[in-house]
């Protein structure tokens, strides 16, 4: 099983749309979260960090679940530019950063 | 504004050449840097991790020999692709993270390798 585990999609949604991606990760111990942003050719970005209590950024809001060890992304009325790569990151601090990727999850946003 | 500086971003070069690629933290103190790389429409495939006065750790499958991997401040890491063939035409990221458990990742801009 991989550490860090996202539903590669394409998630095709139109115009509008309230989508969610999940990410589970393995390891309990793991300390802080992080969804990135990848467009095409280009480099991740941060999207947001995930807080315990959750935390909302405009149309964004992630939610860490650390009983079942997941982390969700949910998009509110998706625009076209929403289209992307969504990458979680999951960190296991543990004397020194040990970041590990999930594969990422395809959205495309159709008009 | 960019944090990390990746350079160059774009480097054409001959069969059996080396060629280096640098990453630079600009306002932080990056106790650990990650580099990548990618093909056309997949993930990101993790290389190595390097901690600062540390030698990187590789992950299965990347030949240390090969990718050079030297960080040897807080600020800089440097990716070297030794005798470069076109197969290791890719786009490399790098991404530095600080010291704080809670510290995001912050990537460079990527480096697109044509090796001809």
């Amino acid at each position: 099983r991989k550490e860090v585990e996202q539903d590669p999609g394409p998630f095709n949604v139109p115009e509008g749309a309230t989508v969610a991606f999940n990410c589970t990760y393995s390891n309990s111990a793991s300390q802080s979260f992080f969804w990135y942003r990848q467009d095409c050719r280009k480099e991740p970005k941060l999207l947001m960090s995930v807080y315990s209590s959750g935390n909302e950024d405009g149309r964004f809001t992630a939610q860490l679940n650390r009983a079942s060890q997941y982390i969700s992304l949910l998009i509110r009325d998706s625009k076209l530019s929403d289209s992307a790569t969504y990458l979680c990151v999951v960190n296991t601090y543990n004397a020194g950063n040990m970041l590990t990727f999930g594969g990422g999850t395809r959205l495309m946003v159709k008009p | 504004g960019a944090v990390v500086s990746q350079h160059p971003s774009r480097v054409i070069c001959k069969s059996g050449t080396s060629v280096k690629i640098e990453c630079r933290s600009l306002d932080f103190q990056a106790t650990t840097m990650f580099w990548y790389r990618q093909f056309p429409k997949k993930s990101l495939m993790l290389m190595a991790t390097s901690n600062e006065g540390s030698k990187a750790t590789y992950e299965q499958g990347v030949e240390k020999d090969k990718f050079l991997i030297n960080h040897a401040s807080l600020t800089l890491s440097t990716l070297t692709v030794t005798s470069a063939h076109p197969e290791d035409s890719s786009f490399y990221i790098c991404s530095a993270a600080g010291g704080a458990n809670n510290s995001p990742l912050h990537f460079g801009n990527g480096t697109r390798l044509t090796v001809t």
